[in-house]
């Protein structure tokens, strides 16, 4: 399949160790926010969300953090796999609309 | 469940002509939004659909227009096309009710301009 992001910031780290990965959305007035996984010749996979009444919401190995005060949201994935290779998009939802704003995405390196 | 189908996969067409993409929403949703996505990039928001009429647009041109059908499947069609809609075009459904949710998309359409 065409392959994504050639040309994003990487992330590389070992199997088992977490990940960090951030974001910084643009707009105060967002108030929604998800993290998508996209594999190479794959659409955009849903991960995790959180709303702006949280600062933090946990899945099944992951984190999210958002810090409003300086439009800053994270993705922690915990014991990393190479399965989680791929690259990760924050998105943001502006409040009042369905439309969603897309970082320019982070490329996760899983190291065996 | 069904999940969300785009077609064709791949496409490759010539500037000027004329493209039409298809899209299947989830089973259960009444919402598509189409999002262009250049290489390298993150997605960017084409347009929406919800219960058959625009819901909202991003910041392409009128020559980019969509349809939503009472199925509510949608397509997406580009007029006189141009090299630089080479791109993914992603399609995504959600159930559009009192509040936002999340999104679920397909694998999207290839689309290469020659």
């Amino acid at each position: 399949g065409e392959s994504v992001g050639l040309h994003l910031p990487t992330l590389s780290v070992q199997e088992g160790d977490n990940s960090i990965i951030n974001c910084a959305y643009s707009n105060s007035a967002s108030d929604y926010f998800i993290w998508y996984k996209q594999e190479s010749g794959k659409g955009p996979q849903f991960i995790i969300d959180i709303r702006s009444n949280m600062d933090k919401r946990q899945g099944q190995r992951v984190t999210v953090l958002l810090n409003k005060t300086v439009k800053h949201l994270s993705l922690q994935i915990a014991a990393t796999q190479p399965g989680d290779s791929a690259v990760y998009f924050c998105a943001e939802n502006l409040s009042g609309t369905y439309k969603y704003i897309f970082g320019t995405g982070t490329r996760l390196k899983v190291l065996a | 469940e069904t999940g969300v189908t785009q077609s064709p996969t791949h496409l490759i067409k010539t500037r000027g002509q004329q493209v039409t993409l298809r899209c299947s929403s989830q089973s259960g949703h009444n919402t598509v939004s189409w999002y262009q996505q250049a290489l390298g990039q993150g997605p960017q928001f084409i347009f929406q659909y919800y219960r058959e009429e625009e819901n909202g647009r991003g910041n392409f041109p009128p020559r980019f227009s969509g349809l939503q059908f009472p199925n509510y499947s949608s397509e997406l069609n580009v007029n006189a096309l141009e090299l630089d809609d080479s791109a993914l075009y992603l399609c995504a459904s959600s159930f559009s009710g009192r509040t936002v949710d999340e999104q679920f998309f397909g694998p999207g359409t290839r689309l290469t301009v020659l």
